[in-house]
């Protein structure tokens, strides 16, 4: 089956700075590729998504990245903010699979003001 | 758009009781949902996929006898927690996705307490 891995577990960067986490997975037939937002005792919330046939996806001060070669993915976040701060989660799914999402470890963002 | 409810936000019950928590999606028509487990600190973990007017499909390691699924309509989904233990104490969130559609949508997740 799919296997996500997600790096860093934890990332502390200064407001203003950049974020990047990175995701790989394990199965080519993976084909939509969400992240997640999660803070604290909430529910996790789509920031942002893409799928296979597109390489690089940008909503404002966010932004994915997707080498299919490579089996992985990258979220980017510019000119971070304190309220940036939560836990991020890759996820993978693919349609044959029924299209259930394997999420990735998470990423404990924290940015400083 | 998307919304996506779960009730109730937080149950506590004694070990040995059942418990059974809904998810409802509010504005669309949820063809499939989605059951997670979550615990502190840690990642989603996959319970079972339900279609609607269907068995649950359940992820390797998930007692489906345990876990009991419904999904009788487009619209509610409900997860019951039989016999429950101190061990099955976890924030559990559903999510649910339109026919067709990719994107899934999760409630707000129920926080289970077993004593």
């Amino acid at each position: 089956g799919e296997n996500v891995e997600q790096h860093p577990s934890t990332l502390s960067v200064q407001e203003g700075d950049s974020a990047v986490i990175k995701c790989t997975y394990s199965d080519s037939a993976s084909n939509y590729f969400p992240w997640y937002k999660q803070e604290l005792g909430k529910r996790p919330q789509l920031i942002i998504d893409i799928r296979s046939n597109v390489g690089e996806k940008k909503d404002q001060r966010i932004a994915v990245t997707l080498n299919k070669t490579a089996k992985h993915f990258s979220l980017h976040i510019t000119e971070t903010q304190p309220e940036d701060s939560a836990v991020y989660f890759c996820a993978a799914s693919s349609t044959n699979q029924g299209g259930k999402l394997i999420f990735g470890q998470g990423t404990e963002l924290s940015v400083k003001p | 758009g998307a919304v996506v409810s779960q009730h109730p936000s937080w149950v506590i019950c004694k070990s040995g009781t059942s418990v059974k928590i809904e998810c409802r999606s509010l504005d669309f028509q949820a063809t499939t949902m989605f059951w997670y487990r979550q615990f502190p600190k840690q990642s989603l973990m996959l319970m079972a996929t339900s279609n609607e007017g269907s068995k649950a499909t359940y992820e390797q390691g998930v007692e489906k006898d345990k876990f009991l699924i419904n999904h009788a309509s487009l619209t509610l989904s409900t997860l019951t927690v039989t016999s429950a233990h101190p061990e099955d104490s976890s924030f559990y969130i559903c999510s649910a996705r339109e026919g067709g559609r990719e994107t899934q949508y999760f409630g707000p997740g129920t926080r289970l307490l077993v004593l």
